[in-house]
Order: structure tokens, then sequence, then C-alpha cells
């Protein structure tokens, strides 16, 4: 497809269990973005994959939370021992490179993630 | 501590007048920025950016406005039209490359 791809599109699990979302960017795109909203909230980043570069995860809200990148194609989030916090929208992004000056990052659609 | 503060989370603008939407920013290292706008179940689109060598960009009906030294930006719709009522986010970053850091997002509401 020509955009950025989300799966699953809703999720719902059970408090404890793991879950992984999984992103494919546009093709061609070497940075990728794990970000998420929860209800009523901002977009919050969590992690940022640039090429080869070591990731930015100072967003990760904490150690249940983990990225991977297989390198400059999908992405996949792991959420270890869900907690009801944990529901929210998770939204994944792709850019060409870094940020610049007529340069942008697309959105997917998001995977919904209830924990009941 | 936000970096990227939309002070209004939300607006309501009768159709044909002016919506100005406003962000601030703490981080002077900040140099790129950006809105976007979300419908309800959508993902984010991009709708205007400005570098921070510029203090106005404008598309069509959108322009933003960058005051650096007050380190506030704001995004101008004119006119506003009932289909452009979505949540507005703010977003900053470095081209230097870090991720972009955005706001909480002001909800526009366009009546007609």
């Amino acid at each position: 497809g020509a955009g950025v791809s989300q799966s699953p599109s809703n999720k719902v699990t059970e408090k404890g269990k793991d879950v992984e979302l999984r992103c494919d960017p546009i093709s061609g795109h070497t940075a990728l973005y794990w970000y998420r909203q929860r209800l009523g909230q901002g977009l919050e980043f969590l992690i940022y994959f640039q090429g080869n570069s070591a990731p930015d995860k100072s967003g990760l809200p904490s150690d249940r939370f983990s990225a991977e990148r297989t390198g400059e194609s999908v992405s996949t989030l792991t959420i270890q021992r869900t907690q009801q916090e944990d529901s929210a929208v998770y939204l994944c992004a792709s850019s060409i490179g870094q940020i610049s000056s007529g340069n942008t990052i697309y959105f997917g659609e998001g995977s919904w993630l209830t924990v009941v | 501590d936000q970096q990227v503060k939309q002070n209004s989370p939300s607006l309501s603008v009768q159709e044909g007048r002016i919506s100005i939407l406003n962000c601030d920013y703490t981080n002077s290292m900040f140099d790129y920025f950006l809105w976007y706008k979300k419908y309800p179940a959508e993902g984010p689109t991009f709708l205007i950016s400005i570098s921070s060598i510029k203090d106005k960009n404008e598309d069509g009906r959108f322009t933003v406005f960058l005051n650096k030294s007050a380190k506030h930006l704001s995004l101008h719709i004119v006119p506003s039209q009932p289909g452009d009522s979505a949540v507005y986010f703010c977003a900053a970053g470095n081209q230097a490359g870090t991720a972009l850091i955005f706001g909480k997002g002001t909800t526009l509401s366009v009546s007609s």
C-alpha cells in the first residue's frame, strides 16, 4: 500500500497479557516513530528509529514497553503484562530521513488497544 | 514537563470567520514546526509547516505564524469551514534528527 499500515486495527486484551502491534512504514522511509494517544490526551512520543542509528527510546513509559525494527521496514511494538492504563490508540508514523523543511511524517490509522 | 503546549483544549468558530489556534514551546533547540489535523478514528494528517528561519508560511486558507522570541506559533484558518472541525495538533522538532514532540491538541468546532 501507499501509506503507513498498522495491525491489528483493534485489539482487546486481558490485563497481564502481552500484546504486539505491527507497523509497515511507507516504502523508502528510513525514519519510523511510535506515538500513543490515551483518551482525552495528546500524542505521546514513545520511540523513534532512524536508519541504522540507535533508536531514541526516551519516550517509552516503562520497561514493559519495547520496540524493534527490521532494517528499514517493519516495526513491532511489544507491551508486556498489559495494564488498563495502557489502553490507548498506538500510532505509527514514518518519514523520508530526518525531519527538515519540506519534509514531514505520515501517520497510520493506529492500533486501538483496550485492556480489560 | 511539556515542551509543546496548546493551552486551549477547544475552540468554537462560526463558518466564514477566522480560526486562530495557538501553540507555545519551551525548547529553544526546536527549529521546525508543524500542524497536524486529526479526525476521529483516523491518524493525524499533515497540514502545514514552518522552519525557524521564517516567520510566516501560507498555504491556501491556512497560515502559520512563528514568533521565535516568544516561542509561540499560531495557525490561522480563514475562512473557516465546517469541514475544518477536527483536533489540531502542534508539533515541534529539530532538523538535526530528533523525533517530533506534539502538543495535547485543540478541538476546533466550526458551526454553519
